[in-house]
């Protein structure tokens, strides 16, 4: 069975650094892995779809990477801002999509 | 145009009621979803269906029971409510193993 775990469940950082938040999966048997944000109260926005042929994708200052063999994916924000406080989840898809607890970010201004 | 939508956004019940929660996506895909966010926010797929067929059904009480009438839309029936059914519950589609999920905005069951 898929278990995603998501480290660390929660991170503080004043605004303008970088970070890195990190994903591992136990079954390397993927078709794709969707890193998402949700803020408070709100559903959930699609970020970065990395397909299992892929090592990375990017998207402004976000870059995904996927490393199946390992079962790690990376999702780095350059140049924090506070608006990108908010759960960013990570999920793999095999035959239904399996999601970790989620980092909980906040951008201190 | 929303891409998945969900009615309603928030429904409080009383304890043993029956309710529904309505599902449709606009993107053409072929399988849709119901997932449920407890409290302590952890994303758990409950039900998908895929072309009208039941493919997934994770130790959920037979209470729930998805309902699809055509490819565009589940919508999700809840018998004799229990306080522990209070959740976020998020419809979702996809075209499986390609693009991705997409998900709707959530509904915000409160049984009491």
């Amino acid at each position: 069975k898929q278990e995603v775990t998501q480290i660390p469940a929660a991170l503080s950082v004043p605004e303008g650094e970088n970070l890195v938040l990190n994903c591992s999966f136990t079954d390397s048997a993927i078709y794709n892995l969707q890193w998402f944000r949700q803020d408070p109260g709100k559903g959930l926005t699609s970020l970065l779809l990395i397909q299992s042929s892929q090592r990375e994708q990017t998207s402004g200052r976000l870059n995904a990477s996927l490393d199946k063999s390992s079962g790690r994916s990376t999702l780095y924000i350059a140049a924090s801002q506070p608006g990108d406080s908010a759960t960013y989840l990570c999920a793999v898809d095999r035959n239904d999509m399996r999601f970790g607890a989620g980092t909980r970010l906040t951008v201190k201004p | 145009d929303t891409a998945v939508s969900q009615t309603p956004k928030y429904l409080v019940t009383q304890m043993g009621n029956d309710k529904s929660i309505k599902c449709e996506q606009n993107l053409g895909h072929d399988t849709m979803y119901w997932y449920k966010q407890d409290s302590k926010k952890f994303l758990k797929i409950m039900f998908s269906y895929n072309n009208k067929e039941l493919i997934i059904n994770e130790t959920v009480p037979n209470r729930f029971s998805p309902k699809s009438p055509d490819k565009a839309h589940l919508n999700l029936h809840i018998n004799s409510l229990e306080l522990g059914d209070s959740a976020v519950y998020f419809c979702a589609s996809s075209q499986v193993g390609v693009y991705g999920y997409t998900f709707g905005s959530g509904t915000r069951l409160t049984v009491v």
